[in-house]
């Protein structure tokens, strides 16, 4: 069975920094890319980031490049995205999901709220 | 970016009865291999989106098949044959051919 599950969500200050972290199970992690989608509460899905198997591909969305990092860990299943310079606008659930096809994602987790508050 | 706008933004159906959604890209989906990246997602409240339908009109396994995807190039369709009370919740169309890849809206939809 596939399986996701976010972790690293948190209430942190504008200008901190959070890691996320999301671990599979049920497939070949490092044969598949990976992303990350947010939802700002009661809005609508916004994409953050995609990376290829090896992690030597990665995409972001202009207004978190330069800001937020995905990378993986093959051998510990693992995705990662490192967000720093955090806004009060990133304040969403954060999602990871797998790519199987080209131009999509099947899998997505559960989510991780991020809530950034002074 | 590509700008994905879906209509209506609500929907109130009758349980049985019919329900379409569209969905219009501000770009051409279809690829050089022949394919067009359009997927649709359904999303309950409280849960993660599940995908219904990729490369516009290839449902997901396990997809009921009162769910049928059409269209082409921008222009694209979500039809639900009769509707069933679990699927109330929102609809999302998203495009995944122009980075950074887009959603629609999303359209609420809910039993009249």
């Amino acid at each position: 069975e596939v399986q996701l599950v976010e972790s690293g969500g948190r209430m942190v200050q504008p200008g901190g920094s959070l890691r996320l972290s999301c671990v599979v199970s049920g497939f070949r992690f490092r044969n598949y890319w990976m992303s990350w989608v947010r939802q700002a509460p009661g809005k609508g899905l916004e994409w953050v980031a995609n990376i290829g198997g090896e992690g030597g591909e990665r995409y972001y969305v202009d207004s978190m490049e330069g800001r937020f990092t995905v990378s993986r860990d093959n051998a510990k299943n693992s995705l990662y995205l490192e967000m720093n310079s955090l806004r009060p606008e990133d304040t969403a659930v954060y999602y990871c999901a797998r790519s199987a096809d080209k131009g999509s994602v099947d899998y997505w987790g559960q989510g991780t709220l991020v809530t950034v508050s002074s | 970016d590509v700008v994905m706008t879906q209509s209506p933004l609500s929907l109130s159906v009758t349980l049985g009865q019919p329900a379409s959604i569209s969905c219009r890209s501000s770009h051409n989906l279809l690829y050089s291999d022949g394919s067009t990246y359009l997927n649709w997602f359904h999303q309950r409240p409280g849960q993660s989106p599940r995908r219904l339908i990729y490369r516009a009109s290839i449902r997901d396994y396990g997809v009921p098949d009162r769910f049928s995807g059409s269209g082409s190039g921008t222009d694209f369709t979500l039809k639900i044959n009769r509707m069933e009370a679990e699927d109330v919740g929102v609809y999302y169309c998203m495009q995944g051919i122009h980075w950074p890849w887009t959603f629609g809206q999303g359209t609420r939809v809910e039993i009249k």
